[in-house]
């Protein structure tokens, strides 16, 4: 089955540095990614949707200067929160589709559990 | 947004009987996948029915698709304290973006 993978699973940064994380499809080209944010206790909330040679589409009230969001290649997207902050703590989850075809599912990263001190 | 909605939101048995938990969504799908999330931890793929099936089986689990009620369920026989976990269901279709409910947070007690 197709395998997305996430690197870091876990990271702890310093409040005003940048953090980047990976979302990798290893075995098929994806050419959607979407990136998730969840909160303790909480659902999974879309910040963004990118796009395989174009900018992500962030949805409301998320920063794109905060969280930069690159796809560069089908098989490769990751997201940086620059300036973290602890408030920015949180566990981030990617998405990637199957490029192509008609039925096109979506697969999901094992997620990055961010600590911001 | 295809969003999937969760029900019940909670849900307590004993080892041993059946979960059974729903999903509700709006719009069309190409396939409906359900996920498993243990506290703290990443989402892990149980198992994906695709538009055109009604029923599906791994294990334990049997999924069944109405996409004329835009429903589906997600039934756990047997159940085991290890199944204790958040369960999401994501409805996928075309380009549309994938959002989660608040999923369905089960207990199973020993």
């Amino acid at each position: 089955g197709a395998v997305v993978s996430q690197h870091p699973s876990r990271v702890i940064c310093k409040s005003g540095t940048s953090v980047k994380i990976e979302c990798r499809s290893l075995d098929f080209q994806a050419t959607t990614m979407f990136w998730y944010r969840q909160f303790p206790k909480q659902s999974l909330m879309l910040m963004a949707t990118s796009n395989e040679g174009s900018k992500a589409t962030y949805e409301q009230g998320v920063e794109k200067d905060k969280f930069l969001i690159n796809h560069a290649s089908l098989t490769l997207s990751t997201l940086t929160v620059t300036s973290a902050h602890p408030e920015d703590s949180s566990f981030y989850i990617c998405s990637a589709r199957l490029t192509g075809g008609f039925a096109t599912e979506a697969f999901f990263g094992q997620g990055t559990r961010l600590t911001v001190v | 947004s295809q969003q999937g909605e969760e029900d019940p939101q909670a849900l307590s048995i004993q080892e041993g009987e059946n979960a059974t938990m729903n999903c509700s969504y709006k719009t069309s799908i190409n396939n409906l996948q359900w996920y498993r999330q243990n506290s703290g931890r990443g989402l892990v793929h149980l198992i994906l029915i695709r538009s055109n099936e009604r029923e599906k089986h791994s294990g334990r689990l049997r999924v069944t698709l109405d996409t004329s009620k835009k429903s589906s369920s997600l039934l756990i026989t047997a159940s085991r304290a290890a199944d204790t976990a958040s369960y999401f269901c994501a409805p996928v279709g075309g380009y549309q973006k994938v959002t989660f409910g608040i999923g369905t947070k089960l207990q199973v007690i020993p």
